[in-house]
């Protein structure tokens, strides 16, 4: 069964770099089947997608954040990371690693659990 | 604002069933077959119900049922159940590589 498991810090100041990293187990991120994605969800709001990225180390990004966003993937660990630039309040979410099935399919079939990340001096 | 439509709220007793709106625009929903649905209980990672915007994933009743036309996607829900009070997202391809969301639902079972 696969597994992801968000970690990193859960309170980031402002005007700093919000970093992520997304443990998988159970499954491989060296695989060409799958993207590997993150979401968020702003406290009592709808989700939003932020990006993806493929095990050739292609990156897919929201455009509202493209400029801010950086997605990597560390095959030696099974991870993959997210890093966000220039937080500001408005980036305080629930921040859900997840997989996308690729091949022409567009849905995320796999959670993690999500990790709380505030934004605030 | 989310790019997606959804009501904020629905609500139906044991046994009825109910219809969740997603409206989209012809750039989203209206082109692609690629509305998906998630549940998401209070403080859990989202689940994916429906893919594709019929298909539903093993292991989730049939009683979740997805359709589409033209530019809005549904989801209903029949013979609820009280474990099925829970909020709902949908969720369409954009093209370009690009996903958009709605606000979610929050369903209610009376």
């Amino acid at each position: 069964q696969l597994q992801l498991q968000e970690s990193g810090p859960g309170l980031v100041k402002p005007s700093e770099t919000l970093s992520l990293t997304c443990t998988v187990s159970g499954g491989s991120v060296n695989s060409n089947s799958y993207f590997w994605v993150w979401i968020r969800q702003p406290p009592g709001k709808g989700l939003q997608w932020i990006g993806d990225v493929f095990y050739s180390g292609v990156t897919y990004y929201n455009p509202s954040l493209k400029s801010r966003v950086t997605m990597s993937q560390d095959t030696s660990k099974n991870q993959f990371s997210l890093n966000l630039t220039s937080v500001t309040a408005a980036d305080t979410a629930v921040y859900f690693c997840a997989r996308r099935v690729g091949g022409g399919r567009y849905f995320f079939d796999y959670w993690g659990q999500g990790a709380l990340v505030t934004v605030s001096s | 604002q989310s790019a997606l439509t959804q009501p904020p709220s629905a609500s139906g007793s044991p046994g009825q069933s109910v219809t969740i709106t997603c409206t989209g625009t012809r750039s989203d929903i209206g082109t692609f077959d690629f509305v998906s649905w998630y549940q998401q209980h209070p403080g859990k990672a989202p689940k994916l119900i429906i893919h594709e915007v019929t298909k539903r994933p093993s292991g989730v009743p049939d009683r979740f049922s997805g359709s589409k036309s033209g530019n809005t996607a549904s989801l209903t829900v029949s013979g609820l159940q009280a474990e099925d009070e829970a909020d709902y997202h949908c969720t369409s391809y954009a093209g370009s590589s690009n996903f958009v969301f709605g606000g979610g639902t929050r369903l209610t079972v009376l």
